[in-house]
């Protein structure tokens, strides 16, 4: 009975394709997430979401972009992947006004 | 730039002993703290927090300290148990701004090892 879960787990790829990564939510939840956890163990923010709007884009270059169907999900789009790219993505989701986020297992995206 | 620093990777320490994680920010905007614990492969998940208004919060094991003028939190894990070894996350929030209440600075991590 998973509360945050994101396919695939594992993502591998060559540079230059376009690929997502789904996120869904079963807590009812309004605000959604993605972080990225780079090389060096960093966990930073990169979308929020609430209730299908934008709130925070933290200079994500514009080759990702988020896309929320409805308040359960969250996918991420990435465009022209690139070598740098290649990270463990987490989405995440909070109750309204409420920091303490639940995360998903991550997405170990590897470009090649 | 680097607003939350855990600046020890690694901790060691004996089963039934105390571990002390600590967690130094630079930010005196915010005011929410929480601690994240994370096991390979799984998503980090939430194990206890503190408001700037308090300077402690204690849940079973899990105690959290807050000293705000020295910008420094810290986690107690008393009795550490070997189900402890984990990374370790400290972050930090700035709730008084719309829609940033989700929006979690993470320090580095601490790995902690709990041996028998």
């Amino acid at each position: 009975d998973t509360a945050v879960s994101q396919t695939p787990k594992y993502l591998v790829t060559q540079m230059g394709n376009d690929k997502s990564i789904k996120c869904e939510q079963n807590l009812g939840h309004d605000t959604m997430y993605w972080y990225k956890q780079d090389s060096k163990k960093f966990l930073k923010i990169m979308f929020s979401y609430n209730n299908k709007e934008l709130i925070i884009n933290e200079t994500v270059p514009n080759r990702f972009s988020p896309k929320s169907p409805d308040k359960a999900h969250l996918n991420l789009h990435i465009n022209s992947l690139e070598l740098g790219d290649s990270a463990v993505y987490f989405c995440a989701s909070s109750p309204p006004r409420n920091t303490e986020a639940f995360f998903g297992q991550g997405t170990r995206l590897t470009v090649v | 730039d680097q607003q939350v620093k855990q600046n020890s990777p690694s901790l060691s320490v004996q089963e039934g002993r105390i571990s002390i994680l600590n967690c130094d920010y630079t930010n005196s905007m915010f005011d929410y703290f929480l601690w994240y614990k994370k096991y390979p492969a799984e998503g980090p998940t939430f194990l206890i927090s503190i408001s700037s208004i308090k300077d402690k919060n204690e849940d079973g094991r899990f105690t959290v300290f807050l000293n705000k003028s020295a910008k420094h939190l810290s986690l107690h894990i008393v009795p550490s148990q070997p189900g402890d070894s984990a990374v370790y996350f400290c972050a930090a929030s700035l709730t008084s701004l719309w829609g940033s209440w989700g929006k979690l600075q993470f320090g580095a991590g601490t790995q902690v090892v709990v041996t028998p």
